[in-house]
């Protein structure tokens, strides 16, 4: 199957200071990547709809100041956690797809997010 | 938009019998259903998807069956070893999400020895 690879899988940082995470698809061209959170024990919710070259879909209740998604590449996609705050600490996943492979999304391994 | 419901939130079986989780969705032109297996602290993996052109599939042990007029769709895990313990979220999208999926809030599954 298709390759995605999340980077950092595991980070800790201070209250205030901003915190990136990328999102790459390594062996095809990701047309489309979504954002999700996931707290302990509990289904991922979906954040943003990422399209390259395009703004990001957030989905209601998502500040987009606060998580911003930039899609530059059809193989890259960030989202940065700005300001964080304890209650942003969260597993932060993505998944990236593209529709002419006319398949499921590909998940990336997650980034743990530690806000102290 | 979308909305789905997934039961039961945890099924404890024993190894050898079969475990069935039951998600509903709520929009009637989401055409795509995907099970996804989670193991503590890892990525979701793909177990088996369904399409709504069809109301059956299976893969050795896992199943699912889809009913478009109810709107509903099951996974079946026979003959469960330990191994099968995890949680699994199901999830629907199509069209009318531009692909974006929404899961249901997943059922830990624990499959005792």
């Amino acid at each position: 199957g298709a390759v995605v690879s999340q980077h950092p899988s595991r980070v800790i940082c201070k209250s205030g200071t901003s915190v990136k995470i990328e999102c790459r698809s390594l062996d095809f061209q990701a047309t489309t990547m979504f954002w999700y959170r996931q707290f302990p024990k509990k289904s991922l919710m979906l954040m943003a709809t990422s399209n390259e070259g395009s703004k990001a879909t957030y989905e209601q209740g998502v500040e987009k100041d606060k998580f911003l998604i930039n899609h530059a590449s059809l193989t890259l996609s960030t989202l940065t956690v700005t300001s964080a705050h304890p209650e942003d600490s969260s597993f932060y996943i993505c998944s990236a797809k593209s529709f002419s492979m006319n398949t499921e999304a590909f998940f990336g391994q997650g980034t743990r997010l530690t806000v102290v | 938009g979308e909305n789905v419901e997934q039961h039961p939130s945890t099924l404890s079986v024993q190894e050898g019998d079969s475990a069935v989780i039951k998600c509903t969705y709520s929009d009637s032109a989401s055409n795509y259903f995907p099970w996804y297996k989670q193991e503590l602290g890892k990525r979701p993996q793909l177990i088996i998807d369904i399409r709504s052109n069809v109301g059956e599939k299976k893969d050795q042990r896992i199943a699912v069956t889809l009913n478009k007029t109810a709107k509903h769709f099951s996974l079946h895990i026979t003959e469960t070893q330990p191994e099968d313990s995890a949680v699994y979220f199901c999830a629907a999208s199509g069209s009318s999400t531009l692909g974006r999926l929404y899961f249901g809030r997943g059922t830990q599954l624990t499959v005792w020895p």
